[in-house]
């Protein structure tokens, strides 16, 4: 059984940076693209970025340039997404996905997801 | 970006009955490789998404054969042949084909 797991919750103030683990097991983690999507509270999904290990490949959503840096680490099999300069609007559940390495391959795991709360 | 559209936002179904979602891209999803990359994932409540149908068609492992989707270029449809209780949340389409990769916006499934 695949698995990406994500840890729990965090509580964040304003300003500050959130930094987003997943942790893979199963497969060979240099096989796979890992996706980072988000969902505000009753919202629908919101594309972020992505990695693709084997080659260093990274990619933004415009809306995040600047705020957002995803990376990988091999050893561990792990991928992060770290998000800065945290507002209000950026409470949601965070969560990583897996796909292929195929173009267009389809998100075929998710996490669990984290949630991530911004309060003064 | 492409932006996906998804009819109905809501939709009240009778158990054992069928249901039809849309969804329409900005842009034609065909590769110059001839696939097509549209998904369609379901979101049950407090559960991430699942994957049920990739490239317009193909069922994902384990998705029952009640689910079926098909369409091309810029239209697209996910069919459930016989709703059961279990099939309840949101549904999703989300184009592969063009980054960033985008979703509809959602189509929630309720039993009337």
């Amino acid at each position: 059984q695949v698995q990406l797991v994500q840890y729990g919750a965090e509580v964040k103030k304003p300003g500050s940076s959130v930094k987003v683990s997943c942790k893979a097991s199963r497969g060979t983690f240099s096989n796979y693209i890992f996706i980072w999507v988000r969902q505000a509270p009753g919202q629908g999904l919101e594309w972020m970025g992505r990695i693709v290990p084997s080659i260093g490949s990274i990619n933004y959503a415009q809306k995040f340039q600047g705020r957002v840096t995803i990376d990988a680490d091999e050893s561990t099999s792990t991928a992060y997404m770290k998000l800065s300069g945290l507002r209000a609007d950026d409470a949601a559940i965070y969560y990583c996905a897996r796909s292929g390495l195929e173009f267009g391959d389809p998100i075929d795991y998710w996490g669990q997801g984290m949630v991530v709360t911004v309060s003064s | 970006d492409i932006v996906m559209t998804q009819t109905p936002l809501s939709s009240p179904v009778t158990l054992g009955q069928p249901a039809s979602i849309s969804c329409r891209s900005s842009q034609s999803l065909v590769h110059h490789n001839g696939n097509t990359y549209l998904s369609w994932l379901h979101q049950r409540p407090g559960q991430p998404p699942r994957l049920l149908i990739y490239k317009i068609s193909n069922r994902f492992s384990g998705v029952p054969d009640r689910f079926s989707g098909s369409g091309a270029g810029t239209d697209f449809t996910l069919r459930i042949s016989r709703v059961e209780a279990d099939d309840v949340g949101i549904y999703y389409c989300m184009q592969t084909a063009q980054l960033p990769h985008t979703f509809g916006q959602g189509t929630k499934l309720e039993i009337k």
